[in-house]
């Protein structure tokens, strides 16, 4: 099955610099790779995606990379601020279902 | 209106006890899901059902028993509660087809005793 890799596993940024988690996965057949964003006490909740058809996606403050030759991706996030602390997960699927990374805790530091 | 709703939210229980957790989606999605989120996070896939046929069901102990009456619904049933059990339980849903992320519901947090 699928096996996501995710790193660091906690990072720490001051407020206004940028943030970057980055994941691999092992299954090539995977064509769906979502982030999901935990706040503490709260559900995921999914806050970019992007499908193995593109390499890079981008949503204001969050840009997402694919490469699927090396068979990682990224999460990037801008001019982070104090609501940026979560966690937040990498995902991989096919069409069954979604195999998670296990989390990365990012901190911002006012 | 809630897409995914979980119910109870909170589950304080003694060891040896059964106890259910149920879920609802109203999106229309054909597939559901219960995670369990230990305590370090991680989120690890117990079952899964596609329009009320079960096509996921991971290594979990056969206390634990899905149930889907229809694939709006998908309920959890666990039997003689042990202390490891202790975690936050959460159902997801998706619409299969097209193959976009989970919509999750807001998790049980089952504390055993």
């Amino acid at each position: 099955g699928e096996n996501v890799e995710q790193h660091p596993s906690t990072l720490s940024v001051q407020e206004g610099d940028s943030a970057v988690i980055k994941c691999t996965y092992s299954d090539s057949a995977s064509n769906y790779f979502p982030w999901y964003k935990q706040e503490l006490g709260k559900r995921p909740q999914l806050i970019i995606d992007i499908r193995s058809n593109v390499g890079e996606k981008k949503d204001q403050r969050i840009a997402v990379t694919l490469n699927k030759t090396a068979k990682h991706f990224s999460l990037h996030i801008t001019e982070t601020q104090p609501e940026d602390s979560a966690v937040y997960f990498c995902a991989a699927s096919d069409s069954n279902r979604l195999a998670f990374g296990k989390g990365n805790q990012v901190v911002v530091i006012p | 209106d809630t897409a995914v709703s979980q119910t109870p939210k909170y589950l304080v229980t003694q060891m040896g006890n059964d106890k259910s957790i149920k879920c609802e989606q109203n999106l229309g999605h054909d597939t559901m899901y219960w995670y369990k989120q230990d305590s370090k996070k991680f989120l690890k896939i117990m079952f899964s059902y596609n329009n009320k046929e079960l096509i996921i069901n991971e290594t979990v102990p056969n206390r634990f028993s899905p149930k889907s009456p229809d694939k709006a619904h998908l309920n959890l049933h666990i039997n003689s509660l042990e202390l490891g059990d202790s975690a936050v339980y959460f159902c997801a849903s998706r619409d299969r087809g097209t193959n976009y992320g989970y919509t999750f519901g807001s998790g049980t947090r089952l504390t055993v005793v």
